[in-house]
């Protein structure tokens, strides 16, 4: 079955770390999405991608990173400088560039992030 | 700039009620229109679409009504049932060059038994 995973589904990082969260999908899908999750809050946009070896920063990329060098992967670094990084992260992913977005996104299960 | 907003943060109805989920969205070149359902725990999962050259989508109980006039979108649950509690989120995009969809805050769904 096609699907998008994410992994791990829980992760506890110590204050001072970075964390690398995995998100890797067998869609064959070229874009590829981060979201950030607060408690009883919207989603908010941490980087994407369109196609392979491109990402562009979205709304909330500061003490962030990603790279996208496969089709299939994009994972996310949450680095020491992300000084709030206890949340729900959501990977999603969607068809090619310029066609017609039927179902939006497929979203994977998501990663909880606290910090200890 | 874009944005698309809920009118109640939560909603609580009584199993068998119909329940409406009301969504604003400021983006009057919006065409293509997503709601999705999120469990506690989990990710976003599609329930349904409408793209902006019809005003109603009905299916077997859930029906999306779109008002382009006053940009204005509602997701309608009818006999709503416990296994409907979520949180239930709106989006919009636009159909040209790269999608990228703007997400409403979200409304909490209550069913009580």
């Amino acid at each position: 079955d096609g699907g998008i995973t994410q992994s791990p589904k829980y992760l506890f990082r110590k204050e001072g770390q970075n964390v690398t969260l995995s998100c890797e999908q067998n869609l064959n899908h070229d874009a590829m999405y981060w979201y950030r999750q607060d408690p009883g809050q919207g989603l908010r946009l941490i980087y994407y991608s369109q196609i392979v070896n491109d990402f562009q920063k979205g709304d909330i990329a500061e003490g962030y990173s990603v790279s996208r060098e496969k089709k299939e992967s994009f994972p996310l670094t949450v680095t020491s400088a992300q000084k709030n990084p206890t949340a729900f992260y959501l990977c999603a992913s969607s068809g090619p560039p310029g066609t017609a977005l039927e179902g939006g996104y497929t979203f994977g299960s998501g990663t909880r992030l606290t910090v200890v | 700039g874009e944005s698309v907003g809920l009118h109640l943060p939560t909603l609580s109805v009584q199993e068998g009620d119909n329940s409406i989920i009301n969504c604003a969205y400021s983006n009057s070149a919006s065409d293509y229109f997503i709601w999705y359902k999120q469990e506690s725990g989990k990710g976003p999962q599609f329930i349904t679409d409408i793209r902006s050259n019809m005003d109603k989508r009905q299916g077997q109980r859930v029906t999306v009504l779109l008002n382009k006039t006053v940009k204005h979108l509602s997701l309608q649950i009818a006999a709503t049932q416990p296994g409907d509690s979520a949180v239930y989120f709106c989006a919009e995009t636009l159909n040209t060059g790269f999608q990228k969809l703007v997400f409403g805050t979200g409304t909490r769904l209550l069913v009580s038994p």
